[in-house]
């Protein structure tokens, strides 16, 4: 079975600071992974996505991945109490397979 | 762009009567939507997925005959509960993807479902 593995959290971390969010998968075939961010009673927002082993930049935010280990990770600069939501990570193979979702990590950030 | 709307935002219903709901792409052509369904403080579950034109395929312990999918155009898709109960009280989000070589996935802002 297809699995995205993320720790639940809560990530801590003060204002200003870096949060790494981390997430694993177990299927070697999936193609593409996503980011999203979900804040609490809303629907999640997609974030950035990557495909190609390596960092992806956009803003405040970098997406890596690493085909080798299967893990992806999702680094916010300069956190602000405003990033405080879950992040979802989600894999996907190719055409219209659906995204397999990790269970979110929650996190806080601390003014 | 990737905007995807959903309609209702929220609705109360009774027990044993039925409701829709309308997922639509505003501007761009969704060839698959997914209807997830979410309770609260819990990750999100895939109930189907539905290509324009097709049959819906469901996941494995999601009802098809009370959760009807419709996706008839390349803009809209409907999910009608019916004869909901209870237990049938949650969180319904769908989202769109524009299809092969795009598989990135835009949520709607869900519907928030409470059978009394």
């Amino acid at each position: 079975q297809k699995e995205v593995e993320q720790n639940s959290g809560p990530l801590s971390v003060p204002e200003g600071a870096i949060a790494s969010l981390n997430c694993t998968y177990s299927d070697r075939g999936s193609q593409s992974f996503f980011w999203y961010r979900q804040y609490s009673g809303k629907s999640p927002e997609l974030i950035m996505f990557i495909y190609s082993n390596g960092d992806k930049e956009d803003g405040r935010f970098t997406a890596q991945l690493n085909k080798a280990s299967q893990y992806v990770s999702l680094l916010i600069r300069d956190s602000q109490p405003s990033d405080s939501a879950t992040y979802l990570c989600a894999g996907g193979g190719t055409g219209f397979q659906k995204l397999v979702f990790g269970t979110g990590t929650r996190l806080l950030v601390s003014p | 762009g990737a905007v995807v709307s959903q309609h209702p935002s929220r609705v109360i219903c009774k027990s044993g009567t039925s409701v829709k709901i309308e997922c639509r792409s505003l501007d761009f052509q969704a060839t698959t939507m997914f209807w997830y369904r979410q309770f609260p403080k819990q990750s999100l579950m895939l109930m189907a997925t539905s290509n324009e034109g097709s049959k819906a395929t469901y996941e494995q312990g999601v009802e098809k005959d009370k959760f009807l999918i419709n996706h008839a155009s390349l803009t809209l898709s409907t999910l009608t509960v019916t004869s909901a109960h209870p237990e049938d009280s949650s969180f319904y989000i769908c989202s769109a993807s524009s299809g092969w070589g795009a598989y990135e996935q835009y949520f709607g802002p869900g519907t928030r479902l409470t059978v009394t």
